[in-house]
């Protein structure tokens, strides 16, 4: 069965670096999010996107955060200047219309 | 209020059947979810049910839906240790940042 698939699975940065997140959506799938889980919380949206552009985004998702779509297969999320408190998991995540949403198996991120 | 409610923990002992709840506020749902999370991994859809239904089975699964009262439940049968986990209600209403709303997760102790 097709999956999304995330890279890489632990990333540690120092604050103030920059981080990309990789994301390998479902082939067929045109609607991309991706979901923030701080440990030992609730999972929240961040960002919705589809038809190439940023369809729906969270009071979280700030200036620091960033997606693109930069081939026919990846999403990335890019963070720009990390703090502390963006350690958490961050899920990917497609669907094709009115159908379940598929996550990857998440990149925990540890700001240092 | 919150979207999506669930109690935050349940125990119960290998062999018994364990019930998790959930409620939700809002009567456009269109799907409601089921996921599953083991500690540190990403999120596993379990099952999900279309607003039209009123029950889903899926082997040990059943899936329980109350439009009136917007109460979802999940029956897990027979349950084992290795259904220790955090479970999360969801439900969905489009594709942008409604795409999914999580409940709060609920701990299910699972105990020899």
């Amino acid at each position: 069965e097709p999956e999304v698939t995330q890279t890489p699975s632990h990333q540690v940065t120092q604050m103030g670096q920059e981080v990309i997140l990789r994301c390998v959506p479902i082939s067929n799938h045109l609607y991309f999010y991706w979901y923030r889980q701080i440990l030992g919380q609730k999972v929240e949206f961040l960002v919705s996107f589809y038809n190439n552009e940023i369809s729906e985004k969270s009071e979280i998702f700030d200036d620091q955060f960033s997606v693109e779509r930069p081939d026919g297969s990846n999403f990335t999320l890019k963070i720009r200047s990390t703090k502390l408190e963006d350690s958490a998991m961050y899920f990917c995540a497609s669907k094709q219309g009115d159908s379940p949403l598929h996550f990857g198996n998440g990149t925990r991120l540890t700001v240092t | 209020g919150e979207d999506v409610e669930q109690s935050l923990f349940l125990s119960v002992r290998e062999g018994d059947s364990s019930v998790i709840n959930c409620t939700y506020t809002d009567s456009s749902s269109t799907y409601l979810y089921w996921y599953k999370q083991e500690p540190g991994a990403g999120l596993q859809l379990l099952t999900y049910i279309f607003s039209n239904m009123d029950m889903k089975q899926d082997q040990r699964l059943t899936v329980l839906l109350n439009k009136k009262d917007k109460h979802l439940s999940l029956r897990i049968a027979d349950t084992q240790t290795g259904d220790s986990a955090i479970y999360f209600c969801a439900e969905s209403r489009g594709t942008g940042r409604r795409a999914l709303t999580f409940g709060s997760g609920t701990r299910l102790q699972v105990q020899p």
